[in-house]
């Protein structure tokens, strides 16, 4: 299977600064790509839908201006999270999809603390 | 909305014993249910079921889907510590690429 790396593995930040996390495809290009966030003890919920060379699909709930996804290029996709807040804190993970979309491939996850 | 439940919510048994993990879901345009062990990081893969009545095994674990009840069941035989996890259950439709998630089965493997 692919191979996807994210950067950082974890974060720690001060209430009201922002936050970006990369998602790397090593070893294919991505054509599609998915941020989840997964809150302790609790499943991984989808956050966004994002598409190489186009915006972002968020899900019901998720505030697009506050969790920016940039996917630039079929390699690279990064969230950033604006204004953090302490509720904010949670293990966001990444995902990709190739073109068949049989499997996804997630990367090893970051973990935020917004103090 | 896509649905997906997960029953139980935590086992804990002795290693050696077997166990029986279960997953229902409720979705449109069903395209194939996944498998999914999460330990400390994020998930690692175990299984995609997209036909029924056709059991998919790797070493210790088996895993089948009914099309027809909707659900599915993943069995882990001889259980080891190293089995201890959360086994996550996903449902992925035609028409977009997104994975509905169950919450989780928490597994406890005591030595």
């Amino acid at each position: 299977g692919a191979v996807v790396s994210q950067h950082p593995s974890w974060v720690i930040c001060k209430s009201g600064t922002s936050v970006k996390i990369e998602c790397r495809s090593l070893d294919f290009q991505a054509t599609t790509m998915f941020w989840y966030r997964q809150f302790p003890k609790q499943s991984l919920m989808l956050m966004a839908t994002s598409n190489e060379g186009s915006k972002a699909t968020y899900e019901q709930g998720v505030e697009k201006d506050k969790f920016l996804i940039n996917h630039a290029s079929l390699t690279l996709s990064t969230l950033t999270v604006t204004s953090a807040h302490p509720e904010d804190s949670s293990f966001y993970i990444c995902s990709l999809s190739d073109t068949s979309y049989n499997e996804q491939f997630f990367g090893p996850g970051t973990r935020l603390t917004v103090l | 909305e896509d649905k997906v439940v997960q029953s139980p919510l935590s086992l804990v048994v002795h290693e050696g014993d077997t166990v029986t993990l279960n997953c229902s879901y409720e979705v449109t345009n069903f395209r194939s249910l996944l498998w999914y062990k999460q330990e400390k990081k994020a998930p690692t893969f175990l299984f995609m079921l997209t036909s029924s009545g056709i059991e998919k095994k790797s070493g210790r674990l088996s895993s089948i889907l009914d099309k027809k009840e909707l659900f599915s069941i993943l069995n882990i035989t001889a259980t080891q510590t190293g089995d201890s996890a959360v086994y996550l259950c996903a449902v992925a439709n035609f028409g977009n690429e997104k994975l509905t998630f169950g919450t989780g089965t928490r597994l406890t493997i005591i030595p």
